[in-house]
């Protein structure tokens, strides 16, 4: 079985720039999560769809942050404007119910300079 | 919010010792998970809890889903090299399509020099 792809592995930009990250889940898990890991932290939940719907994006700055599932398949998640302080690896998992299955993906480094 | 305690935060382990660490919450959680993450990887489950007073086995690991529900263990017997890395304990409250993880900061284990 495929595990959860993220791409790209690494992005270095600059503070005010935009940048997008992409996950495709495991197929046929309807629930998919993004989470931020801050180096020295665990992960924190920043949004979770089930399908294509936002079950939970309390946690989300949404000022600045957004994210997407159009087809219930893969999604993305955009800064925009970014910050130093977005620097963090951004893990994307899936499972088949929200409760059991959680498998995470690689992750995608993004520093801001 | 909810909070994880997670002690000790770093240890160094020779080959062949047995490991201990533990998780403590401020609120009750209805699983617990242990997850381990190597540099440049996604966390990856190793035991999963369900039950308060569940002792569960995974080869070399133990992990034990306290009475109260407020807190877990984790034992890793017989050390070897590639259990360095770091673990981190997750709880979970779930109902319906619920299931978002709260991550304590990690437990890393380094071999002793």
């Amino acid at each position: 079985e495929a595990g959860v792809a993220q791409s790209p592995r690494y992005k270095i930009i600059e503070k005010r720039q935009s940048v997008a990250f992409w996950c495709n889940p495991i197929s046929g898990h309807a629930t998919l999560y993004w989470y931020q890991q801050i180096l020295g932290q665990g992960p924190k939940l920043l949004i979770q769809f089930q399908n294509n719907g936002v079950v939970d994006d309390s946690q989300l700055p949404k000022d600045r942050f957004s994210a997407e599932r159009l087809k219930g398949v893969d999604s993305t998640l955009k800064i925009q404007p970014a910050k130093l302080e977005d620097s963090a690896v951004y893990l994307c998992a899936s499972s088949p119910r929200g409760a059991d299955g959680y498998t995470f993906g690689s992750g995608t480094r993004l520093t801001v300079v | 919010g909810q909070q994880l305690n997670q002690s000790p935060q770093s240890m160094f382990i020779q080959e062949g010792e047995d490991v201990s660490m533990n998780c403590t919450s401020s609120s009750i959680f209805n699983t617990w998970l242990w997850y381990k993450q190597d540099p440049g990887e996604g966390p990856v489950l190793l035991i999963a809890l369900y039950k308060a007073g569940e002792l569960t086995s995974n080869g070399r690991l133990t992990a034990q889903f306290g009475i109260t529900r407020k807190d877990s263990f984790l034992n890793i017997s017989a050390s070897i090299p590639s259990d360095v890395g770091i673990y981190f304990c997750a709880g979970m409250n779930y109902g319906g399509s619920q299931g978002n993880l709260i991550f304590g900061k990690g437990t890393k284990l380094s071999v002793k020099p």
